[in-house]
């Protein structure tokens, strides 16, 4: 089955940092997800990526679709503290298929 | 608009006895997830709905689990009897589409704990 491997697995950064973390997949897939989780609560969608080489923004956030369709990496510029959470990676081949998770990538900042 | 809004969202059970988590999807939204997320093995699919109707459970570990979705403003998972590794924060979700790999918006989460 597919299988999406996260790294790094925690990060511990200064504020005011840039960030970058990034997904790999065992195969192709045609959808890339990012979503954060903040301390009980439910994963957020931050940015969603649908075509090989896509780069999207959304604020200082900034998410790439790999060119090989197997890998997704997402910066994060200029790290304050309320970046702190789990940011997840999701992906899948087609819309038939149930999106994959990561396992996440622990974000901490330190001001 | 509101959220996914699941209840509970603490539920703390002994061994052998029945929970029953809910869920209510955003008004309109087709799909209708339900998520276990451990420490171990992160966020697993148990199972999905498209338009009330059960698609895939494939997810679901074992016959003590059990989901319905009597109408398209709600949902419940079951676990009958319930087992201490049962314990995790179970997430129900909701999407606008019926596509499976579409944006899926997650609900607060119900954190079990089975003693």
């Amino acid at each position: 089955g597919q299988q999406l491997n996260q790294s790094p697995q925690s990060m511990f950064i200064q504020e005011g940092e840039d960030v970058s973390m990034n997904c790999t997949s065992s195969s192709i897939f045609n959808t890339w997800l990012w979503y954060k989780q903040d301390p009980g609560e439910g994963p957020v969608l931050l940015i969603a990526l649908y075509k090989a080489g896509e780069l999207t923004s959304n604020g200082r956030l900034t998410a790439q679709f790999g060119i090989t369709r197997k890998d997704s990496f997402l910066n994060i510029s200029a790290s304050i503290p309320s970046d702190v959470g789990i940011y997840f990676c999701a992906g899948t081949l087609t819309g038939n298929t149930p999106l994959v998770f990561g396992k996440g990538t622990r974000l901490s900042v330190i001001a | 608009d509101a959220g996914v809004i699941q209840s509970p969202r603490h539920e703390v059970t002994e061994m052998g006895q029945e929970v029953t988590l809910r869920c209510k999807p955003i008004s309109g939204h087709n799909s209708l997830f339900w998520y276990r997320q451990t420490m171990m093995r992160g966020l697993e699919l148990l199972i999905y709905f498209n338009n009330n109707v059960p698609i895939d459970d494939s997810g679901m570990p074992e016959d003590r689990f059990s989901a319905k979705m009597p109408n398209a403003s709600f949902s419940t998972l079951k676990i009958q009897p319930s087992e201490p590794r049962d314990s995790a924060v179970y997430f129900c979700a909701s999407s606008p589409t019926s596509g499976v790999s579409d944006t899926q918006y997650f609900g607060p989460g119900t954190r079990l704990t089975v003693l």
